[in-house]
């Protein structure tokens, strides 16, 4: 079975400062790592994911993400926080080469402070 | 293209009733997805169907029960509606093809409010 922690249930940052959130999960088999975003009272978006490849992916708004198999981490990070990031944040995983299950964490809500 | 629709926004029951939700895929997709997300949780997996057919269910009782249309539109229908059943459900449609993935896309959810 997949599970996901991610470490903090919530970060406040600068504006304009960086900031990392971070994401650690547990497999047996090989996995798919995503990041999704939730803005209040709306669904979830997709910021990145890693199937294969260049262990850093890029998403949209700016965010990136590194995978870590050995840490088995893949922590979000933006550079540059603009209050419009202010949202919550989930780490999920499914397995690798099938289209089923997405297993998320329990949330990372991100405080944008001016 | 039109994104994933869910109907209703908000729902009001009281415990022990029964609710019908809807979602509309996105066009051309054939798998749809049902999640609950609890306050203050992640979204956690209901089941899945493909082509009209349950294709893995989570952990929530039978009395959870979900419907695939031939036009891939889906129901998720409650039973005896608990206090506990109070929580964002979200839908996610996604094209099943041989690839290796396939993006699950999710709709706005529908809010449901036992009482």
């Amino acid at each position: 079975a997949q599970s996901v922690t991610q470490l903090d249930s919530q970060v406040p940052v600068f504006e304009e400062a960086p900031v990392e959130l971070r994401c650690n999960y547990s497999s047996s088999v090989s996995v798919y790592l995503f990041w999704y975003v939730q803005y209040p009272n709306q669904g979830l978006q997709l910021l990145l994911k890693y199937l294969s490849g260049s262990t850093l992916v890029k998403g949209i708004n700016g965010f990136e993400a590194e995978f870590n198999k050995s840490q088995t981490s893949f922590h979000l990070r933006k550079p540059s926080v603009h209050i419009s990031d202010t949202a919550e944040y989930f780490c999920a995983v499914t397995r690798a080469w099938r289209d089923d299950k997405i297993i998320f964490g329990k949330g990372t809500r991100l405080h944008i402070l001016p | 293209e039109t994104g994933v629709t869910q109907s209703p926004t908000h729902l009001i029951k009281t415990r022990g009733q029964q609710v019908t939700l809807r979602c509309s895929s996105q066009s051309g997709h054939n798998t749809v997805s049902w999640y609950q997300q609890a306050l203050g949780q992640g979204p956690q997996f209901i089941f899945q169907y493909y082509r009209e057919e349950e294709n893995g269910r989570g952990n929530f009782p039978p009395r959870f029960s979900g419907l695939q249309f031939p036009n891939y539109s889906s129901e998720l229908n409650v039973n005896a509606l608990e206090l506990d059943d109070s929580a964002l459900y979200l839908c996610a449609s996604s094209w099943t093809s041989g690839s290796s993935y396939n993006e699950q896309f999710f709709g706005p959810g529908t809010r449901l409010t036992v009482l």
